[in-house]
């Protein structure tokens, strides 16, 4: 069946760009839309964006301006990037995807903690 | 945007009772609410999709129910291994909400 993980920086620097990439293995990249959601310690669920396979994207308006996919389709990934980062974007970060209105599978998570 | 409001925000039941979560939506959202259960370290998983269809796989003792703005998430006989979070979440299409989720609901055994 289809998993995800992601892989990136776990900590990185206020003001800096933040990196994570999704690999999808178990089933193809293609014809489905791709998310990334986050959650803080302790908190909720954020929804930060999709991508399609096309490259056509969709953000959260709350975080548009610094919210950036890309998807790879040769490499089975996708990737996040957020610019700008303050203490606020730590969290657990997840790749999902969307089948239909909601998301399944998602992966494991991986924290990204912004601290200098 | 669309708001999800979900209640109670913790709720505590002893093994085999029934336990009931509410999600409210603040506009019309069809059946576009789906039920995710969440265990400490893990990420979430889908157990209930538009509204009142169970992912694969999921036990039946998990149930959802609704349309429009209210929607009723149900475990007919808790169980140990259900003690989780529980989130709403509901899909407006997009380019407005896009996806929102609720608050999420701790479910604790007495």
């Amino acid at each position: 069946q289809v998993q995800l993980q992601e892989s990136g920086p776990g900590l990185v620097k206020p003001s800096e760009t933040l990196s994570l990439t999704c690999t999808v293995s178990g089933g193809s990249i293609s014809s489905y839309y791709w998310s990334w959601i986050r959650q803080p310690a302790g908190k909720g669920l954020e929804w930060i964006g999709r991508i399609y396979t096309s490259g056509s994207t969709n953000y959260n308006p709350s975080l548009k301006s610094r919210v950036t996919m890309s998807v790879d389709t040769s490499k089975n990934q996708f990737s996040l990037k957020l610019s700008s980062v303050t203490a606020a974007d730590t969290a657990v970060y997840y790749c999902a995807r969307g089948f239909s209105r909601w998301f399944d599978p998602w992966g494991q998570g991986t924290l990204v903690t912004v601290s200098s | 945007d669309i708001q999800m409001t979900q209640s109670p925000s913790s709720l505590s039941a002893s093994v085999g009772d029934r336990v009931t979560i509410t999600c409210q939506a603040s506009q019309d959202i069809s059946n576009y609410l789906n039920w995710y259960q969440q265990k400490p370290g893990k990420a979430p998983k889908l157990l209930i999709y538009d509204a009142s269809n169970l992912e694969t796989g999921v036990p039946s003792r998990f149930s959802g129910s609704g349309s429009g703005t209210d929607f009723t998430f149900t475990i007919s006989s808790l169980q140990p291994e259900d003690i989780a979070t529980y989130y709403c979440q509901q899909y407006d299409n997009l380019p407005r909400s896009g996806y929102t989720f609720g608050q999420g609901t701790k479910l604790e055994i007495k």
